[in-house]
């Protein structure tokens, strides 16, 4: 069993929609990260969070480290938002990933 | 030029063959990292250094080697190829603060098929 979870696997969106995108996990962490992987394989760092709320643009990143869960949120999407978003969790100096989910938004 | 560059960005070779997979990277990182994606499973660590004289093995590690030649320089090795690691391979390196987590950067990625 992945020792971190994120649902859901698929979401499909309608242009403008609201988006939340889940991240569950077992054990304690000291940094978790967001991550977005586009069709061409390239991945990128939206977020690196420990603590609180982040917020970049139309992304916003929470974690509760008590409930072991993180969501991240995309307001008003777009159909560039598509890509895989990957849930990161870090422990013990390594990161341990989600499998992902894939999100794709209909104009 | 990218922080993090990956070479080839496609390799087709055979079984038996011994292919090097190379990461270069400009962001000054001590930490460098090569992982693996296989379709429905999330990315998986197969070898890690901290720094130059310091290699360790990650959760997938048999079948592989690493060189690291020089801070900015990480090499990935399968020995001899199978079809199995057929996947796409990602170097990735970070900041040695805070225990490594921050400012991680992946490479573009090598799709490697082993035929």
């Amino acid at each position: 069993k992945n020792e971190v979870e994120q649902s859901p696997q698929n979401l499909t969106a309608q242009e403008g929609e609201f988006i939340t995108i889940n991240c569950s996990y077992s054990v304690g962490i000291s940094a978790l990260h967001w991550l977005q992987q586009h069709p061409g394989g390239g991945i990128v760092s939206l977020f690196m969070l420990s603590s609180g709320k982040k917020k970049h643009g139309r992304l916003i990143a929470t974690i509760n480290i008590q409930e072991k869960h993180s969501s991240l949120h995309i307001t008003a999407s777009h159909p560039r938002d598509s890509a895989v978003y990957i849930c990161a969790v870090g422990r013990s100096n390594q990161f341990y990933f989600g499998t992902g989910t894939s999100l794709t938004v209909i104009p | 030029d990218a922080d993090v560059t990956q070479t080839p960005r496609n390799r087709i070779t055979k079984t038996g063959k011994r292919i090097m997979l190379e990461c270069s990277q400009t962001k000054g990182h001590d930490r460098m990292y090569w992982y693996r994606q296989d379709p429905g499973l999330g990315l998986r660590l197969i070898y890690y250094s901290f720094d130059v004289k310091d290699i360790n093995k990650g959760e997938i590690s048999d079948g592989y080697s690493v060189s690291r030649q020089a801070q900015a320089k990480f090499s990935l090795s399968l020995e001899s190829a199978i079809p199995n690691q057929t996947a796409l391979y990602f170097c990735a390196t970070s900041d040695d603060r805070t225990g490594g987590y921050y400012g991680y950067t992946f490479g573009s990625g090598t799709r490697l098929t082993v035929v």
